[in-house]
């Protein structure tokens, strides 16, 4: 059954970067795409960004200049750093992992659902 | 880009069907078959609950459905129960390559 857990500091101090870490058990990161999200009471869901194991990301356009995010499949798991934080960025943040639909054997699809997510973790941006 | 569009609130009685709207435009929903919808209780975390506009994962009771006309999807829950009192998020892959939610409708059985 594959499970994921984020870890990262629960504090971060403004204008620093928020770096936290996805690890994937019960599944091959070569094999699906990940995501990171976040959830705040005051934005709701935000998606930041998906990517895929060869290292091909796409990010919110609205957090692109300020996010970074790459794979590590060799320790099974995948990364965020998001930089220049604010208050606003205090949130909620998770990782998940995308459905995916095959076409035929070989290729498949994104559907931009997500049908596995981590537990959260709490980052408080606040000096 | 904006979220996308529910209503705050919707609720029920047991046994009754109700219908949870979510408004985008051509950009998002109306542009791509990529909805979905995920239900959230208290603490916890979002499970999906439909993909691809229609498609429920395995383990998801058929007593939710949903559907997409023009630049509007809907999640309609069929039978409601006590335990379907929840959160529920919408959500589009938009033009801008993004994911976009929406601010979620809350659910109460009466």
């Amino acid at each position: 059954q594959v499970q994921l857990q984020e870890s990262g500091p629960g504090l971060v101090k403004p204008s620093e970067t928020l770096s936290l870490t996805c690890t994937v058990s019960g599944d091959s990161l070569s094999e699906y795409f990940w995501y990171w999200l976040r959830q705040s009471p005051t934005k709701g869901l935000e998606y930041i960004a998906g990517m895929f194991y060869t290292g091909s990301t796409n990010s919110n356009p609205s957090l692109r200049s300020r996010v970074t995010t790459s794979v590590d499949t060799s320790n099974n798991h995948f990364s965020l750093n998001l930089k220049s934080v604010t208050a606003a960025d205090t949130a909620v943040y998770y990782c998940a992992r995308g459905v995916l639909v095959t076409l035929v054997p070989g290729a498949s699809r994104q559907t931009y659902g997500f049908d596995v997510w981590g537990q959260g973790t709490t980052v408080a941006v606040s000096s | 880009q904006s979220a996308l569009t529910q209503p705050a609130s919707v609720s029920g009685s047991p046994g009754q069907s109700i219908t949870i709207s979510c408004t985008g435009d051509n950009s998002d929903v109306g542009g791509y078959n990529y909805v979905s919808w995920y239900q959230q209780h208290p603490g916890k975390v979002p499970k999906l609950l439909i993909y691809d506009v229609t498609v429920r994962p395995s383990g998801v009771s058929n007593r939710f459905s949903a559907s997409k006309s023009g630049d509007t999807a809907s999640l309609t829950i069929s039978g409601l129960q006590t335990e379907d009192e929840a959160e529920y998020f919408c959500s589009s892959y938009s033009v801008s390559g993004a994911v976009i939610f929406g601010g979620g409708t809350l659910v109460t059985v009466l």
